[in-house]
Formats: C-alpha cells, structure tokens, sequence
C-alpha cells in the first residue's frame, strides 16, 4: 500500500541553526504534500505545502522541496528559534484531487537556545 | 483561515461506557471528514473517512461497530466509541476538507481515557 517514510525521528539544533526534514512517498499519483507542525498535546498546524507541479516553495524562514522522479520532498527551516520546537509530519495525497492523506512518522524537532 | 472545532477536549470514563465525540467545521461547508487516532509520540493513523449523508469509510483493521461515525450534516462529523475499554484510550483528532482553498484543517483532538 501507500507509503510515506520521514526522516530523522528526532533532530536537535543550536538556535539560529538551520534544520532539514525529509521524507520519502511511494504513490506516484500523490500531487499535493502539506507539512504540519504539533505541539505536545495540540492539533496539528499547517505550515507549508506543495504541489506535484512545482519544484520548490518558501515562506519566510520555511521551504519546501519536490523531486518528483524521486518521490522526495523535505521541509527547510533556517534560523531556527526555540518556538519552532515541535512535532513535524509530512503528508502525501492519496492520488490525486483527495483530502485523503499518508503521514510521515513525524520528526521531534528541538531548537537549543 | 478555515476553524475546526472539536468536543470534548478530555473524556474520562468507565469501561463498558460509550463516548461521542464531536468535529465541526465553523466557518465552511465540510465535504469530507477523517478520523484519526494518534498514540504518544506517534504518527496520525487514519480510522476513516466520512462523507456527509453516506456511510463512512473504515480504514483495514477498525471495527466499524466499535468506532461508530455519523456525518449528518456538511458542518458535523460524530465519532462515538462503543463500549469503551482501557485499550481505547488515545488522542483521537478529525480534520475537515471542503474550503476553498483545498487544504485539510485539523480539530483541537480528545484525549479519551478508559478507566
């Protein structure tokens, strides 16, 4: 079946270092791949998103990238800060046009001050 | 931005009990809504998905007649786990699809425990 890897588990950084999360999909009909943040016990929070038709995303300190062929998007935070510690998850669409979405196992990010 | 909100935020309860649980989209018409339940320090397992006025959709390995949805309007989505036992306890959360701008926004989540 559908599959969505992510990758560290956990990652710890300096403060005003960067942090990189990647993950890995198996559905080649996914087209949409949104990233959520979770604080301990809250809902998860939309971040970020991409579509199959575009390679790259930012949004202020956030980026996204897509390779396609490869079935590989990540998450690019810079200058971390203490507050973006958190949960993160990628998610994958189920083919394509569907709210129905895979999640990646989630990376327990800390920021260190 | 697009509000889901979620009823109750905690439940405790006896085993044996059941317990409905409530997701509402405030703010725009829900076309579809998904269940999940999350353990600590783990990923989002998606239970089913629910369609308003049809039968939810039950992801392999969840006991439709344990974890009971109801979908009766474009705004509510109702979960109610059946005869609860302490193995149920966990986050359950939903999250609604349907705005305009064809993102999938997530309630508050109840955490349920089962005494």
């Amino acid at each position: 079946g559908e599959n969505v890897e992510q990758h560290p588990s956990t990652l710890s950084v300096q403060e005003g270092d960067s942090a990189v999360i990647k993950c890995t999909y198996s559905d080649s009909a996914s087209n949409y791949f949104p990233w959520y943040k979770q604080e301990l016990g809250k809902r998860p929070q939309l971040i970020i998103d991409i579509r199959s038709n575009v390679g790259e995303k930012k949004d202020q300190r956030i980026a996204v990238t897509l390779n396609k062929t490869a079935k590989h998007f990540s998450l690019h935070i810079t200058e971390t800060q203490p507050e973006d510690s958190a949960v993160y998850f990628c998610a994958a669409s189920i083919g394509s046009g569907t709210y129905k979405y895979i999640f990646g196992t989630g990376t327990r990010l800390k920021v260190l001050a | 931005g697009a509000v889901v909100s979620q009823h109750p935020s905690r439940v405790i309860c006896k085993s044996g009990t059941s317990v409905k649980i409530e997701c509402r989209s405030l703010d725009f018409q829900a076309t579809t809504m998904f269940w999940y339940r999350q353990f600590p320090k783990q990923s989002l397992m998606l239970m089913a998905t629910s369609n308003e006025g049809s039968k939810a959709t039950y992801e392999q390995g969840v006991e439709k007649d344990k974890f009971l949805i109801n979908h009766a309007s474009l705004t509510l989505s109702t979960l109610t786990v059946t005869s609860a036992h302490p193995e149920d306890s966990s986050f359950y959360i939903c999250s609604a699809g349907g705005a305009a701008n064809e993102k999938l926004f997530f309630g508050s989540g109840t955490q349920l425990s089962v005494l």
